[in-house]
């Protein structure tokens, strides 16, 4: 089983500021099998990226992925009031398809 | 309109089973594999069960394997995850999610449905 480590834990930030969000697995996955999810409280998890690096449908470009082998990033340029949440890592390499623990961006 | 609407959950005592279905609407729901998802309150998601589109191949994560069964009535429009012999620890909202295999993600959910076990 791929375990993917999210790390930190949790962000405390400002709107505006840019955010760098990491994603570690313990085996190598190919790029096209890494995807992000945003999650706000109370509602279903949201596809934001996929194949590592390309936005959903609907996702604003301040949101951008990037990363290979075993080390991934989700970045977001500017925060928004809207882009307090949860964020989860998903691998599809291997089955099981796990998700990493996920990572809670707060309002400072 | 198109989206997955999940129903069956509620509280059932530990040893006990439900039955959870996700109708479908608005896309070809036949074409896809779909995954049930739970998260567990405060937790964070895992993936419990995997169909494919064909109905052919089923994947269960170890933790409810044996227990809980995954299937689909493309003629409905829906999919199913029969769970029995519930446990505590089997307490969570459950998802389910189109896999769209041109993206390899997940890029439609549903709303979830709430499980609890409790004696």
């Amino acid at each position: 089983e791929i375990v993917l480590t999210q790390s930190p834990g949790t962000l405390s930030l400002s709107p505006g500021e840019r955010v760098t969000l990491s994603c570690r697995a313990s085996q190598r996955v190919s790029t096209p099998y890494l995807a992000w999810y945003q999650q706000k409280l109370g509602r279903a998890p949201r596809l934001l990226i996929y194949g590592t690096s390309s936005r959903a449908t609907g996702t604003p470009d301040r949101f951008s992925g990037s990363g290979s082998g075993t080390d991934f990033t989700l970045s977001i340029s500017r925060l928004e009031p809207e882009d307090f949440a949860v964020y989860y890592c998903q691998q599809y390499g291997n089955a099981p398809f796990t998700f990493g623990g996920g990572t809670r961006v707060e309002i400072k | 309109q198109v989206q997955l609407e999940e129903s069956g959950g509620g509280v059932g005592q530990p040893g006990s089973s439900l039955r959870l279905s996700c109708v479908a609407s608005g896309f070809t729901f036949s074409r896809h594999p779909m995954h049930w998802v739970r998260q567990a309150p405060g937790k964070g998601l895992q993936c419990v069960a995997v169909i494919s589109f064909d109905g052919r191949n089923k994947f269960y994560a170890d933790s409810v394997k044996g227990r809980f069964t995954v299937s689909r009535d493309d003629s409905k429009d829906t999919l199913s995850l029969q769970m029995n012999s519930l446990r505590e620890d089997d307490s969570a909202v459950y998802f389910c999610a189109r896999f769209s295999s041109s993206l390899a993600a997940l890029d439609l959910w549903g709303q979830g449905t709430r499980v609890t076990v409790s004696s």
